[in-house]
């Protein structure tokens, strides 16, 4: 079946812009992860959807980042008043559960890669 | 808090030969698990190997095994018999299987097979 997807894959934009990235994940899959991935902080977790609701925001870096989830689905990552900082390859995960259990595996999308100028 | 190290930052093979990549962590958690991904230069997180805290055997898929030492807190990668497609990053991670469901990943080793 098919697999996560991200779009757009590349994303320029110029500093103060907001933006936003989608994320389709795998059909069933009811948990939902946003990691960031950058050259100076690595894999860096987000943001946790478990169906619509976010039990664990604690990743977010700061206010100018939000997420949502709709219909149990597509979830979308907007940032607002971009930063040269924020430029870094956002990746998107989904899994069947997300409860905890052992075989909880999560699959990754292909990233969208943000550049802010 | 949940910490994974990998301490190779690159790693060189020669094709058919097996390589180990190394990984240790550190947690309080009772029940977690082991993950380890690699990454093409595609960029895509490919998920390769899962091991529990608490299976006994060593985890194995195809040419992927797990080298889990619990009372070392290591959980290394062996790739036998290496192709030239394996060239790529390799991230270790780990989650609680109680709590929170985000994985904590390691800094990553580059894996270059060469013919």
């Amino acid at each position: 079946g098919a697999g996560v997807s991200q779009s757009p894959s590349n994303k320029v934009t110029e500093k103060g812009k907001d933006v936003e990235l989608r994320c389709d994940p795998i059909s069933g899959h009811t948990a939902l992860y946003w990691y960031r991935q950058s050259l100076g902080q690595g894999l860096e977790f987000l943001i946790y959807f478990q169906g619509n609701s976010a039990p664990d925001k604690s990743g977010l870096p700061s206010d100018r980042f939000s997420a949502e989830r709709t219909g149990g689905s597509v979830s979308t990552l907007t940032i607002q008043r971009t930063q040269q900082e924020d430029s870094a390859v956002y990746l998107c995960a989904s899994s069947e559960d997300g409860q905890g259990s052992s075989t909880d595996t999560q699959y990754f999308g292909p990233g969208t890669r943000l550049t802010v100028l | 808090a949940q910490k994974i190290t990998q301490t190779q930052p690159g790693m060189f093979v020669q094709e058919k030969e097996a390589v180990t990549l190394d990984c240790t962590y550190d947690t309080s958690d009772q029940s977690y698990g082991l993950f380890w991904y690699k990454q093409p230069s595609s960029g895509e997180m490919i998920f390769l190997i899962y091991q529990g805290s608490y299976d006994e055997q060593n985890a194995t898929e195809g040419r992927y095994s797990l080298n889990f030492q619990k009372a070392r807190k290591s959980a290394n990668l062996v790739i036998s018999a290496s192709q030239l497609g394996d060239s790529a990053m390799y991230f270790c991670a780990m989650r609680d299987l109680t709590g929170f469901q985000k994985l904590v990943f390691g800094t990553g080793t580059r894996l270059l097979v060469s013919p």
